[in-house]
């Protein structure tokens, strides 16, 4: 059964930089889409992006309204995969999610974690 | 971006009895090469992530209580629970997968009443 953890800062002031790492357990990275979902508060789901990774190939993929601030990578000797948010603004403010695709669709989530902007 | 919206807003029903929930695609979740919804619905409890409970529209997840149902093709969906149980209080979204960037509705409160 297959365990995902996030961790990282709960607290970014505004226009930094926005790291959490994703640690995944009872599974490999190789083979999946990896993904990072976001839940601001009171609001609906948001998609941040995904990596892919089989073998030697990664390729990613992100949310438009995100792209030019967003890198999602992978860390395989650690089995983690890991989320920047560049430039963030009180907006961003919200519980985020790793999660891991499984039939095309986003089946396994970690419990998220809080990140508030805030100077 | 294919937009999704669920109705009603929130819902209260009584214990026993059956609960609908809608949700509407902005454009179709259906892949024509593979005949398939690209369409989830997830249950979410106060504190934590979501759960999924049915993919392809209509394919139920392991362990989910046969008392949910799911059906709907193209864009007009529905989540159905036959007979209202108090762990079933949560909210309810659903979610296309078909086209990146990959949405969510706006989430359907279910209460008892």
């Amino acid at each position: 059964q297959v365990h995902l953890q996030e961790s990282g800062p709960g607290l970014v002031k505004p226009s930094e930089t926005l790291s959490l790492s994703c640690s995944v357990s009872g599974g490999s990275l190789n083979g999946y889409y990896w993904s990072w979902i976001r839940q601001p508060p009171g609001k609906r789901l948001e998609y941040i992006g995904f990596i892919y990774y089989s073998g030697s190939t990664n390729y990613t993929n992100y949310n438009p309204s995100l792209n030019s601030r967003v890198t999602i990578s992978l860390d395989t000797p650690k089995n983690q995969f890991s989320l920047k948010l560049k430039s963030v603004t009180t907006a961003d403010t919200a519980v985020y999610y790793c999660v891991r695709w499984r039939d095309d669709v986003l089946a396994n989530w970690g419990q998220g974690i809080l990140v508030t902007v805030s100077s | 971006d294919i937009v999704v919206t669920q109705s009603p807003d929130s819902l209260t029903v009584s214990l026993g009895e059956r609960a609908t929930i809608n949700c509407r695609t902005s454009q179709s979740a259906l892949y024509d090469s593979t005949k398939q919804n690209y369409l989830a619905w997830y249950q979410q409890k106060p504190g934590q992530p979501p759960k999924l409970l049915f993919y392809w529209a209509s394919t139920r997840e392991s362990g989910v209580p046969d008392r949910f149902s799911a059906s709907g093709s193209g864009t007009d969906f529905t989540l159905t629970i036959s007979s209202l149980q108090p762990e079933d209080v949560a909210v309810y979204y659903c979610h296309q997968y078909r086209r990146a960037p990959y949405t969510f509705g706006q989430g359907t409160k279910l209460e008892i009443k």
